[in-house]
């Protein structure tokens, strides 16, 4: 099955510096990946995806580049804010229409925007 | 919309006991599926059911068990519950015919001691 490893484990930078999470994930055939911020307590919500037909997606301050060729995909948040600290998690899966979309995640970031 | 809804929010269980945590959703979604989050190990997927009638196992199914009981809600069973259970369990759900997200719920807290 599919394996997505995520590092760094725990992130800190200071508010303004640019924060970057990096996953890799093994199966060649994974097509979607999405990216998840989980506030203390809170339930994992959708920042941005990427699909494998595209290179990089931008929203704002958030943007995600995808290596397909070495099964890599990144997170980039510029101009951090002290609201962006919270936990991230990237995910893969093989999306096809008509199927379930069984995403397989990375085992989270807890980013930290000190002051 | 509510979204997707999960009860209980938190839960208290000695070990053996059973339980199912409930699950229900209004986005007219056809596939749900339920987590557990672990510190240090993500959200893994417990069990999930593409449509409605039909269920598979994920990557951590020991021990659980599930209902498809209609378009709507997805109930998890523990039968037996171990301490290896304690966890926050997530409820989520996505359409079938679009490139999804996954749309969680609030979660549900279970200690079992």
């Amino acid at each position: 099955g599919e394996n997505v490893e995520q590092h760094p484990s725990t992130l800190s930078v200071q508010e303004g510096d640019s924060a970057v999470i990096k996953c890799t994930y093994s199966d060649s055939a994974s097509n979607y990946f999405p990216w998840y911020k989980q506030e203390l307590g809170k339930r994992p919500q959708l920042i941005i995806d990427i699909r494998s037909n595209v290179g990089e997606k931008k929203d704002q301050r958030i943007a995600v580049t995808l290596n397909k060729t070495a099964k890599h995909f990144s997170l980039h948040i510029t101009e951090t804010q002290p609201e962006d600290s919270a936990v991230y998690f990237c995910a893969a899966s093989k999306y096809s229409a008509g199927t379930a979309s069984k995403l397989t995640f990375g085992t989270g970031t807890r980013l930290q925007v000190t002051l | 919309n509510a979204g997707v809804t999960q009860t209980p929010k938190f839960q208290v269980l000695k070990t053996g006991q059973s339980m199912t945590l409930q699950c229900a959703q209004d986005m007219n979604h056809n596939s749900m599926y339920w987590y557990r989050q672990d510190p240090g190990m993500g959200l893994r997927l417990i069990y999930y059911s593409a449509s409605e009638g039909t269920t598979d196992k994920g990557e951590v199914p020991n021990g659980y068990n599930v209902s498809r009981l209609n378009k709507r809600e997805f109930s998890l069973r523990l039968e037996s519950a171990a301490p290896s259970q304690t966890s926050v369990y997530f409820c989520a759900s996505s359409h079938r015919d679009r490139v999804p997200p996954l749309h969680f719920g609030n979660g549900t807290r279970l200690t079992v001691t």
